[in-house]
């Protein structure tokens, strides 16, 4: 167990729609990562923030967003879905926001499947 | 972006071989980690090693950041090893820093 949290475990939805994927991290860590595995793409990651500021963006579509709360924990926003958005969603946490030594811990992950 | 390349995609073993994983990154890190994602989907972290060997009970590894590589060893493997072996690095590029960069993953297969 990493100490991530990750709710829900499985989510399955209709195209169109919009849901949230919920993360608390580790005690302590202040950053938050969100990394999306699909079969094409692998493990991509997302979007990070580090106490409640979005610190690095990656391949995010526009359709989704984020945020971290104060007491640390983190949503991802998913809207407008499509059948290609059906993917394995995992949250990381790590102690800091941008340095060295600072790896990252993975939650048990989301699986989401539009149809 | 940086290129991670893992060898090989697949690896299929009986119990008690040894095996070793392969992982090539085409610039320098300041970070690389290892995980096992077992076959209900959950990634575990098995080394955070940017440079230098490490051990953890049957698991070894090995980065020479120099050379662009590290290497995963597995000695006397189980069937609870099969899984997708992932390594994932951290570089420096200026927006770069922080998010992880993984490879495509080794497939391990061990039967009894």
């Amino acid at each position: 167990d990493s100490g991530v949290t990750q709710t829900p475990k499985h989510l399955i939805t209709a195209t169109g729609q919009r849901v949230t994927l919920r993360c608390s991290p580790r005690s302590g860590d202040l950053s938050v990562y969100w990394y999306q595995q699909s079969l094409d793409q692998g493990l991509q990651f997302l979007i990070q923030y580090y106490n409640g500021e979005e610190r690095a963006k990656g391949n995010i579509l526009e359709r989704f967003s984020a945020q971290q709360f104060p007491d640390l924990h983190s949503e991802l926003n998913l809207s407008s879905l499509e059948l290609g958005d059906s993917a394995l969603y995992f949250c990381a946490s790590s102690p800091f926001g941008v340095r060295s030594y600072n790896e990252q811990f993975f939650g048990p992950g989301t699986r989401l499947t539009v149809l | 972006g940086i290129q991670v390349e893992q060898s090989p995609p697949d690896l299929i073993l009986q119990e008690g071989a040894n095996s070793t994983l392969r992982c090539n990154f085409s610039d320098s890190v300041n970070n690389l980690q290892w995980f096992h994602q077992n076959p209900w989907g959950q990634l575990i972290n098995l080394f955070y090693i940017p440079s230098g060997t490490k051990q953890n009970g049957r698991l070894s590894a090995t980065t020479v950041a120099t050379e662009r590589y590290s290497l995963l060893y597995i000695s006397s493997s189980q069937t609870t090893d099969s899984g997708v072996y992932f390594c994932a690095v951290e570089y420096d590029r200026g927006s770069t820093l922080g998010r992880l960069y993984f490879g495509r993953g080794t497939q391990l297969t061990v039967w009894p």
